[in-house]
């Protein structure tokens, strides 16, 4: 089955400095990678997300590349604020009728003000 | 729109009892339902995933007699949790997916303690 590696655990940056995010995975037929931001106690919520077909996708201050050659993928947060101090999790997903999703293991960003 | 409920919010429960969890799409078709067991610190971990209408398809490791799953409409899913022990206790979280779509949509989450 898919592995889905997220590095570094824990992260803390300046306000206003940029955090980097980054996975592995191991299933090249993955092709869906979405990111989430969890609040303690909270839902998982829906970020960003980028699909095979495209190597990099920007929403405002959030950005997502893939390298499917290497098999990873990368979350770039820019100007970062204090309200981003959240747990990231990076996820893989296989084209296939269920598209179960397999989740890294967290990274705690902390912004300091 | 994509709207996932989740009830209740927490349940504590004594050893030995069953506990139903509900989990529903509000405002679109849900074709599957997952369900992810999350211990403090810890990321998500899929436990089964489940079509309406049929069976739930478990992850290894995890006792299907044990985690009983419901998908019986297109908008709601049930997890009963049989006979449930203290290391049960955990986050469960579900989320939904429309057939046509790639995004997973999560519930709220609910927070079992058992004593």
């Amino acid at each position: 089955g898919e592995n889905v590696e997220q590095h570094p655990s824990t992260l803390s940056v300046q306000e206003g400095d940029s955090a980097v995010i980054k996975c592995t995975y191991s299933d090249s037929a993955s092709n869906y990678f979405p990111w989430y931001k969890q609040e303690l106690g909270k839902r998982p919520q829906l970020i960003i997300d980028i699909r095979s077909n495209v190597g990099e996708k920007k929403d405002q201050r959030i950005a997502v590349t893939l390298n499917k050659t290497a098999k990873h993928f990368s979350l770039h947060i820019t100007e970062t604020q204090p309200e981003d101090s959240a747990v990231y999790f990076c996820a893989a997903s296989i084209a296939g009728s269920a598209r179960q999703l397999t989740f890294g293991s967290g990274t705690q960003l902390t912004v300091l003000p | 729109g994509a709207v996932v409920s989740q009830h209740p919010s927490w349940v504590i429960c004594k050893s030995g009892t069953s506990v139903k969890i509900e989990c529903r799409s509000l405002d679109f078709q849900a074709t599957t339902m997952f369900w992810y067991r999350q211990f403090p610190k810890q990321s998500l971990m899929l436990m089964a995933t489940s079509n309406e209408g049929s069976k739930a398809t478990y992850e290894q490791g995890v006792e299907k007699d044990k985690f009983l799953i419901n998908h019986a409409s297109l908008t709601l899913s049930t997890l009963t949790v049989t006979s449930a022990h203290p290391e049960d206790s955990s986050f469960y979280i579900c989320s939904a997916r429309d057939r046509d779509f790639y995004e997973q949509y999560f519930g709220p989450g609910t927070r079992l303690t058992v004593t």
